[in-house]
C-alpha cells in the first residue's frame, strides 16, 4: 500500500536552512503537503506542491520535488526557535476519497 | 482566516461507553475527514465524508464508527463501545468544493478511555 517516511529528528541552530527529506510511495500522487504540529496544537499547513511541479518558493519555505526518486523536502530559510515543532509530510491519494497518508513527522529542534 | 474547530479538546471516558466527538468545518467546505493519532505513531485517515455519504474509509473505521452530518454546520465522529485501543488525538478537517484543495484541520480531540 502506500507509504510515506520522514527522518525522526533534526536539529540546527537558528540562523541556519533547516532540510526535512521525505519518500513516498505512491506513482499517482497529485498533490503533496507539508503541515506543522507545535505542542498541544493541530496540524497546521504549511504548503503544498503540485506533481507536476519541481519547486515550490514561498517566503523562507522551499518546497522540491523529485517525482522519478519520490523524494520531497522542505527547506526553511534562516531558522527560528519559533520554527521548533513537527513537521509532517502528506501524500493525498485522490482516487480513494481524497484521504491523505501521512510521514511519522520530523521532530525539527532549533537551538539559539 | 476561517477555520475547523473541534470540541471537546479533551474526552475522557469509561471503556464501553459510547462517545462523540464535534467538528464544525469550514463553511463553504464539501468534503469532511477524520483522522486520528495514537500516541508516538503516525496520523492515521478514518474516513472521508462528501455529499452526505462516506466516500472512502479505513480498515480502523469499523462498525463501531460512524460519523454524520447532522445540520449544515456539524460533522461528528461516533465511537459505539468505545475500547481502550481507541485513545488517540482525534482530528477532524475539511476542504473546499473542489475537493482537491488542501485540507484543513482542526486542534484535534483527545479522547482517553479509561
Amino acid at each position: 500500500g502506500e507509504d510515506v517516511e520522514q527522518s525522526l529528528f533534526l536539529s540546527v541552530r537558528e540562523g541556519d536552512s533547516s532540510v526535512i527529506n521525505c519518500t513516498y510511495t505512491d506513482s499517482s500522487s497529485t498533490y503533496l503537503y507539508w503541515y506543522k504540529q507545535e505542542p498541544g496544537a493541530g496540524l497546521q499547513l504549511l504548503t503544498y506542491i503540485f506533481s507536476n511541479m519541481d519547486m515550490k518558493q514561498d517566503q523562507r519555505l522551499t518546497v522540491l520535488l523529485n517525482k522519478k526518486d519520490k523524494h520531497l523536502s522542505l527547506r526553511i530559510a534562516d531558522t527560528q526557535t519559533g520554527d521548533s515543532a513537527i513537521y509532517f509530510c502528506a501524500d493525498a491519494i485522490y482516487n480513494q476519497g481524497g484521504k491523505l497518508i501521512f510521514g511519522q513527522g520530523t521532530e525539527l529542534s532549533v537551538k539559539p | 482566516e476561517p477555520e475547523v474547530t473541534q470540541t471537546p479538546s479533551h474526552q475522557v471516558t469509561q471503556m464501553g461507553q459510547e462517545v462523540i466527538l464535534r467538528c464544525v468545518p469550514i463553511s463553504n467546505h464539501l468534503y469532511f475527514y477524520w483522522y486520528r493519532q495514537i500516541l508516538g505513531q503516525k496520523v492515521e485517515f478514518l474516513v472521508s465524508f462528501y455529499n452526505n455519504e462516506i466516500s472512502e474509509k479505513s480498515e480502523i473505521f469499523d462498525d463501531q464508527f460512524s460519523v454524520e452530518r447532522p445540520d449544515g454546520s456539524n460533522f461528528t465522529l461516533k465511537i459505539r463501545s468505545t475500547k481502550l485501543e481507541d485513545s488517540a488525538m482525534y482530528f477532524c478537517a475539511s476542504s473546499d468544493p473542489g475537493g482537491r484543495q488542501p485540507q484543513h484541520f482542526g486542534d484535534g480531540t483527545r479522547l482517553s478511555i479509561l
